[in-house]
């Protein structure tokens, strides 16, 4: 079955304690991409890869890093993190080529930073 | 820089009713356009993408339409059920870095 995986599904940490959001996805797509919703803010990319060791910074990247060293996996790391942090998380991968750039979205990670 | 802009916020309306959310976004060099449907607390599932060359896709009960030009899109749900109540978010992708850009959605409520 063709989908996108993250771990955890939810968490709950403390400010200052390093956390690793895990993403994976079995579609050998090139692009994948870091959401984060917030109400009333909608839903803003954070960083993106275009493919392996090709990533980049999104609208919102500050506290955050990402890393691109297989195809299938993109973590999102929160070096420091601090309750602003605190949010619905997304990752989503996609081939982008024509039709098949149909973006297929993570079930989302929430994330409460105290 | 790219905005999108989705309107109305909120939708209700009864068991039955065709219905029309609209999407509108303001550099109109994209290469496609979304619709996302997302229920509460859940990830967001495609519905539809449009092609910048075409004018429309359907899916079952769906049809979505995109006039470039002016900026716009519309999705239209036909025969409306319960089932249909969701968060509907138009994406367009565009720019050098490939972004997509989302609206922040029409809340759609059906009522049986």
């Amino acid at each position: 079955e063709a989908q996108v995986t993250q771990n955890p599904r939810y968490l709950i940490t403390v400010t200052g304690k390093k956390l690793t959001v895990t993403c994976s996805q079995n579609m050998n797509h090139e692009y994948m991409s870091w959401y984060r919703q917030d109400p009333g803010l909608g839903l803003r990319q954070i960083y993106y890869s275009m493919n392996v060791e090709v990533t980049d910074k999104g609208d919102v990247p500050e506290g955050y890093k990402v890393s691109r060293k297989e195809k299938r996996n993109f973590p999102l790391i929160l070096e420091s993190p601090s309750p602003n942090q605190t949010s619905l998380y997304f990752c989503a991968s996609s081939s982008p080529a024509g039709l098949a750039d149909t973006q297929y979205f993570g079930p989302g990670t929430r994330l409460t930073v105290l | 820089k790219q905005e999108v802009t989705q309107i109305p916020a909120a939708l209700s309306v009864p068991e039955g009713e065709n219905l029309v959310l609209n999407c509108s976004f303001t550099d109109s060099a994209i290469y496609n356009l979304q619709w996302f449907r997302q229920d509460p607390g859940k990830g967001l599932t495609s519905l539809l993408l449009i092609q910048s060359s075409q004018r429309e896709q359907t899916s079952g009960r769906l049809n979505a339409s995109l006039d470039k030009s002016s900026g716009r899109s519309t999705l239209y749900i036909a025969a409306s059920q319960p089932g249909d109540s969701a968060t509907y978010l138009c994406a367009v992708r565009g720019g050098s870095n490939y972004k997509l850009t989302f609206g922040k959605g029409t809340l759609l409520t059906v009522n049986p």
